[in-house]
């Protein structure tokens, strides 16, 4: 079975420095790995995804996260926070179960910057 | 078109209330998602329909009955709810591909439902 853990369900930044949101898979297989983000009462937008054709995945608003198999990692992060990013941010593995997406959510880490 | 459309944003009921929710796409998705948030907690799956039957109920009480009338509607109707129930309900998207596991989820805004 596969399944994502997040390391953290709060961290805060201060505003300008490096943003680093932890995120462990577990997988028999080669994982499809997302980061999704969720602002206050919205639904959840797609960040990034890594399909193995890179293991440096670059997403909007800045921000990246590298894949390695090695650690079972892929860690998100921000070079410089902006107040605009305090948000909930979820890690999910999934894969194709005839005909749907089963998707797997981390915990969740909720962001906060700070001015 | 790229969004899910969830209506009503929010919705106040009372446990002898029949109410629906309604969502929509237009991005030719065939596989269509119910999925229950929780205040702090990460989405839980519902109902998945693909090609409008539906394939998957995740055990979920019959005072929830979701419905697929055609390839861009999805409705979930509301019956005896419980306040326990009241929830963000997010409807979301997918393509159905054959092997794949790389397809994304597109999630409506949710409608947040509180149980009275």
């Amino acid at each position: 079975a596969q399944s994502v853990t997040q390391l953290g369900s709060h961290v805060s930044v201060s505003e300008g420095a490096l943003v680093l949101l932890r995120c462990n898979y577990s997988s028999s297989v080669p994982p499809y790995l997302f980061w999704y983000v969720q602002y206050p009462n919205q639904g959840l937008q797609l960040l990034l995804k890594y399909t193995s054709a890179a293991t440096l995945v670059k997403g909007i608003n800045g921000f990246e996260a590298e894949f390695k198999k090695s650690e079972t990692s892929f860690h998100l992060t921000k070079p410089s926070a902006h107040m605009s990013d305090a948000a909930e941010y979820f890690c999910a593995v999934t894969k194709n179960s005839g005909g749907y997406q089963k998707v797997t959510f981390g915990t969740g880490t909720k962001l906060q910057v700070i001015p | 078109d790229t969004e899910v459309t969830q209506t009503p944003k929010h919705l106040v009921m009372g446990m002898t209330n029949k109410k629906s929710l309604k969502c929509e796409q237009h991005m030719g998705h065939r596989a269509m998602y119910w999925y229950k948030q929780k205040a702090k907690k990460p989405p839980e799956l519902m109902f998945v329909y693909s090609y409008e039957k539906l394939s998957i109920n995740e055990s979920v009480p019959s005072r929830f009955s979701p419905e697929c009338p055609n390839s861009s509607l999805l409705n979930l109707h509301l019956h005896a709810l419980q306040p326990e129930d009241s929830a963000l309900y997010l409807c979301a998207s997918s393509q159905v591909s054959g092997g794949s596991g790389a397809n994304v989820l597109t999630f409506g805004a949710g409608s947040r439902l509180t149980v009275l």
